[in-house]
């Protein structure tokens, strides 16, 4: 069965201090890698995908990175305006389309 | 940019109710899909549509309904509204098979049945 677990739940830093989150999954076929950002109220917001070990994306503060198993979203001098919760997914294959398959998601704070 | 819109940001309806949530995207994508998220329990699939009149069962369809009659229109149903079903719901639509982009979601729903 096709799974996607994050970690940690909820993880809060000091602006500046750079950490990790964590999505590890398991597919039968991995067609994509997702993750998200939610602000509180709002729907999800599409930041990266990842296709194959090894690769690697980023954009401003974010680098998100996949291995054979998981996959990593690393926080460089994060600021307080990073707090949201961000969401891993992987795409399930079969069935007429197509689905993303959500983790729960990591709660981050930034505090300044 | 691609948007979806959902018709109400906030909803409070009574047990028993029939409910209607709609959404509506303007990119032409043929898929669409409803979710439903909850604390500790994160996004879960209801339904989704893959062409007009088309629909599929997701993980939880257990008390919905959707209706596709336009491709750019999805609406969810709750046939009878009950206070399990006090969540935040989530449209969002996919172009192909969605692996690219993955999906665009709307801002969401949150309802509350009392």
């Amino acid at each position: 069965e096709d799974q996607v677990t994050q970690s940690p739940e909820a993880l809060r830093l000091q602006e500046g201090e750079s950490s990790s989150l964590n999505c590890s999954y398991t597919v039968s076929g991995l067609r994509g890698l997702f993750w998200y950002r939610q602000d509180p109220g709002k729907g999800p917001e599409f930041l990266f995908t990842l296709y194959s070990a090894g690769e690697e994306k980023e954009k401003e503060r974010l680098k998100a990175t996949l291995t054979k198993k998981e996959s990593f979203l690393h926080i460089t001098a994060p600021k307080p305006e990073d707090s949201a919760t961000y969401l891993c997914a992987v795409l399930r294959i079969g069935g007429a389309t197509n689905k993303l398959i959500f983790g729960t998601g990591t709660l981050l704070a930034v505090q300044p | 940019d691609v948007k979806v819109t959902q018709s109400s940001r906030y909803l409070v309806k009574r047990t028993g109710e029939k409910v209607f949530l709609e959404c509506v995207q303007d990119m032409d994508h043929e898929n669409m899909f409803w979710y439903r998220q909850d604390p500790g329990l994160g996004l879960r699939l209801i339904y989704f549509s893959y062409d007009v009149k088309m629909k599929e069962k997701g993980d939880i369809p257990e008390g919905y309904s959707v209706s596709r009659e336009k491709k750019e229109r999805f609406s969810l149903i709750l046939e009878s509204a009950s206070t399990n079903q006090t969540s935040m719901y989530l449209c969002a639509s996919s172009y192909g098979q969605g692996a690219t982009y993955g999906y665009t979601f709307g801002s969401g729903t949150r309802l509350t049945v009392v």
